[in-house]
C-alpha cells in the first residue's frame, strides 16, 4: 500500500522567506511525528500529533516553528522568517497508534535549503 | 527515555554475519528496545523490536542479554544494500511519543 509522502522533495528558499512543508501519512494512522536532520547529524524530534489530542510540541526550536494536522490526515510544518540554520531534511513519520511499541514509518523527508 | 551506546561504524564482508552492538546500562524494567537504519539519501526504517525475549524477523535477530543491559542486532548474512546508520532507541512502556535517536552506527559492507 501507498506509504508516507512527503511534499516538496526539495525547497530552496531566500532566508527570511516562510515555508510550508507537507506530510501525507498511512491511511489510519493516528499518530504523525515530524522530525528534523542537519547534515551529517541524527534525527531530532519536532512535534507529534495523536489523535485528537493537544500536539507535543516540546521538540520545537523556536515560535518560528509551527505545524498543524487536519483530522487524522494531512499535516503542515510551517516555519517561518526562515534562517540558514534551518536548512536540513524534515522527516515526517506515522504510526497506527503512539505506543512504546509502534512502528514508525519515515517518508522520504524534505530537503530544505535556506540561501 | 534512557540513552543508548553504539560503535560510530563497523565494516562487514558481503554475504557474511554482522553483529550490531548496542548498550544501554540505565534500561528500565519496561524500556522496550527498537532498532532502525537509515540508508543513504532515505527515511528511516523499522528493524526489530524487544523487550526480554529474543527476537527474530525477517530482516534481522535481536539478541537482549539476561540483564537487559546490552542488545545485539544480526544480519545473518550482510548485503550491500544493507549498508546503513543502524540506530538503537529505547523506549520506555509508558512512552507514547517520539523515538529518540542518537548518532548510531554507520555500516559499511564490502564486496
Amino acid at each position: 500500500g501507498a506509504g508516507v509522502s512527503q511534499s516538496p522533495s526539495n525547497k530552496v528558499t531566500e532566508k527570511g522567506k516562510d515555508v510550508e512543508l507537507r506530510c501525507d501519512p498511512i491511511s489510519g494512522h493516528t499518530a504523525l511525528y515530524w522530525y528534523r536532520q542537519r547534515l551529517g547529524q541524527g534525527l531530532e524530534f519536532l512535534i507529534y500529533f495523536q489523535g485528537n489530542s493537544a500536539p507535543d510540541k516540546s521538540g520545537l526550536p523556536s515560535d518560528r516553528f509551527s505545524a498543524e494536522r487536519t483530522g487524522e490526515s494531512v499535516s503542515t510544518l510551517t516555519i517561518q522568517r526562515t534562517q540558514q540554520e534551518d536548512s536540513a531534511v524534515y522527516l515526517c513519520a506515522s504510526s497506527l497508534v503512539a505506543s512504546s511499541t509502534d512502528t514508525q514509518y519515515f517518508g522520504p523527508g524534505t530537503r530544505l535549503t535556506v540561501l | 527515555d534512557a540513552k543508548t551506546t553504539q560503535p560510530n561504524s563497523m565494516e562487514s564482508n558481503e554475504e557474511e554475519p554482522v553483529h550490531l552492538p548496542c548498550n544501554h546500562s540505565t534500561i528500565s524494567g519496561t524500556d522496550y528496545i527498537h532498532w532502525y537504519r537509515q540508508l543513504p539519501s532515505q527515511g528511516p526504517e523499522y528493524v526489530i523490536h524487544g523487550l526480554t525475549s529474543n527476537v527474530n524477523n525477517r530482516m534481522a535477530s535481536l539478541a537482549i542479554a539476561e540483564d537487559r543491559k546490552s542488545s545485539t542486532l544480526i544480519l545473518h548474512r550482510a548485503t550491500l544494500r544493507d549498508a546503513a546508520v543502524y540506530y538503537c532507541i529505547l523506549r520506555s512502556g509508558g512512552s507514547q511519543g517520539n523515538l529518540i535517536f542518537g548518532k548510531g552506527t554507520k555500516l559499511s559492507v564490502k564486496p
